[in-house]
């Protein structure tokens, strides 16, 4: 998976309780993506990165923040989970950006 | 509009044939092209990319590009079992990466 961890690979959570994913690259790759995927709905893009301390929103940032403090690690925080947040969540990393590489993904459950 | 619209199927071939995917993009300030190939429970994997116009082949498989018409496909030759997965076309323009909801391919043996 092109040196990309995510963490953890499954969690079960609370509604209303703060969930905060991780996504470790190895490769040094400037843009670092957070999607999440759902069925019907694709992969949508929640927030990007372009380098350390510069991100972006996506199509469907609200209820979610993020912070890259390092260049090889990038933070996805549910402030609050809900229901809706239910996903498996992707990590991508590309250099240019050329292609974007995934890594193994998150399955959260929010119950 | 969505940015990238494929669609979804089911697609089915038989083994050894030709399978054709294709694709649309809504904006024409895009700059580059790509298809991923996603079986059940995994994740996205790179397997062809294009930025010009025309074909570019490797190996079975070969993608090809019309920015005029905004089109982008993907041909498998001598499908395989192996094949049978959700095929994601994506395009890239501004830094980040539109994808559409995949299509869903099975080769039959």
């Amino acid at each position: 998976d092109a040196g990309i961890t995510q963490s953890p690979r499954h969690k079960v959570t609370e509604t209303g309780t703060p969930v905060t994913l991780r996504c470790h690259q190895t490769e040094n790759h400037r843009y670092m993506y957070w999607y999440r995927q759902d069925p019907g709905h694709g992969l949508r893009l929640i927030h990007y990165s372009y380098g350390v301390k510069d991100t972006d929103k996506g199509e469907v940032s609200d209820g979610y923040s993020v912070s890259r403090s390092k260049t090889e690690d990038f933070l996805l925080t549910l402030e609050s989970a809900t229901s809706s947040q239910t996903s498996v969540y992707f990590c991508a990393i590309s250099a240019d950006p050329t292609e974007a590489f995934f890594g193994q993904g998150t399955r959260l459950t929010v119950v | 509009q969505k940015e990238v619209e494929q669609n979804s199927g089911p697609l089915s071939v038989p083994e050894g044939a030709i399978a054709s995917l294709n694709c649309t993009y809504s904006d024409r300030g895009s700059q580059s092209f790509f298809w991923y190939r996603q079986y059940s429970g995994k994740s996205p994997e790179l397997i062809m990319f294009i930025y010009s116009n025309g074909d570019k082949e490797d190996g079975r498989f070969t993608a090809q590009l019309n920015k005029a018409s905004q089109y982008v496909s993907l041909l498998i030759r001598d499908s395989q079992p192996s094949d049978s997965a959700t095929y994601l076309c994506a395009v890239c323009r501004g830094g980040q990466f539109y994808f559409g909801t995949g299509t869903s391919l099975t080769v039959i043996p």
